[in-house]
């Protein structure tokens, strides 16, 4: 069964600054899609990033972007020139691309601090 | 607007008492998912459907019950075996076609449920 691992149960960054946010997965798969969702406050789940596992290129929009390292099962979200407005928690997820369903495996998230 | 719709927002369960939490959307998805949300958890999926009049036991069914009867609409009832509920319940939608990478989960603002 494939899991996910957040190490980071909570993290702080200041206002402008870079954050780094670590995830790391087991499968015996090799073509999957991986996630990275933001829950703000409001607790509505907001789809930040998305990485196909057969693409080599590191996966970007705007300040987010991900080191996907496949053989390593690593998959860290890097927010740049952090906002007030990034405060969440964040959640790494893997789904399979040869299931039957789209279901979607979450880890335990990591709670983003930033501080003005 | 196009979305996924839960009610109520809070709800409260007393004792032996099955309860209805309601899941709508209007994007013409195929697939819907219920999740539940526990401090430090992460989200587990309690059932999802992929069509019409079909649904499948996801990792923490019991206690759970759902019905697809309209493709718009994918309640989640809470029966009185279900001996922990108090969590934060997550419904969401895809497209369709597991596997395929468009197929992205959109989900509802959630509902709060607590025991009496």
């Amino acid at each position: 069964a494939q899991t996910v691992t957040q190490s980071q149960p909570e993290m702080s960054v200041q206002e402008a600054e870079t954050v780094t946010l670590s995830c790391t997965y087991d499968t015996s798969e090799s073509d999957y899609y991986l996630f990275w969702y933001k829950q703000p406050p409001s607790r509505q789940m907001i789809l930040v990033i998305r990485q196909e596992a057969y693409k080599q290129q590191n996966a970007t929009e705007n300040r987010f972007s991900v080191n996907f390292q496949k053989a390593a099962k690593s998959f860290s979200l890097k927010i740049s020139d952090s906002q007030l407005g990034d405060a969440a928690m964040y959640f790494c997820a893997y789904r399979s691309a040869s299931g039957a369903t789209n279901k979607l495996i979450f880890g335990t998230g990591t709670l983003l601090a930033v501080q003005p | 607007d196009g979305g996924i719709t839960q009610s109520p927002k809070y709800l409260f369960r007393k004792e032996g008492q099955n309860v209805t939490l309601s899941c709508e959307q209007n994007l013409n998805h195929d697939a819907m998912y219920w999740y539940r949300q526990d401090p430090g958890q992460g989200l587990r999926l309690i059932y999802y459907s992929q069509i019409v009049n079909d649904f499948q036991k996801g990792d923490i069914a019991e206690g759970y019950s759902v019905s697809r009867e309209k493709k718009e609409s994918f309640p989640l009832t809470v029966t009185s075996a279900q001996k922990n509920p108090t969590a934060f319940y997550l419904c969401a939608s895809t497209l369709g076609g597991a596997g395929k990478a468009k197929n992205i989960q959109y989900f509802g603002a959630g509902t709060r449920l607590s025991v009496l």
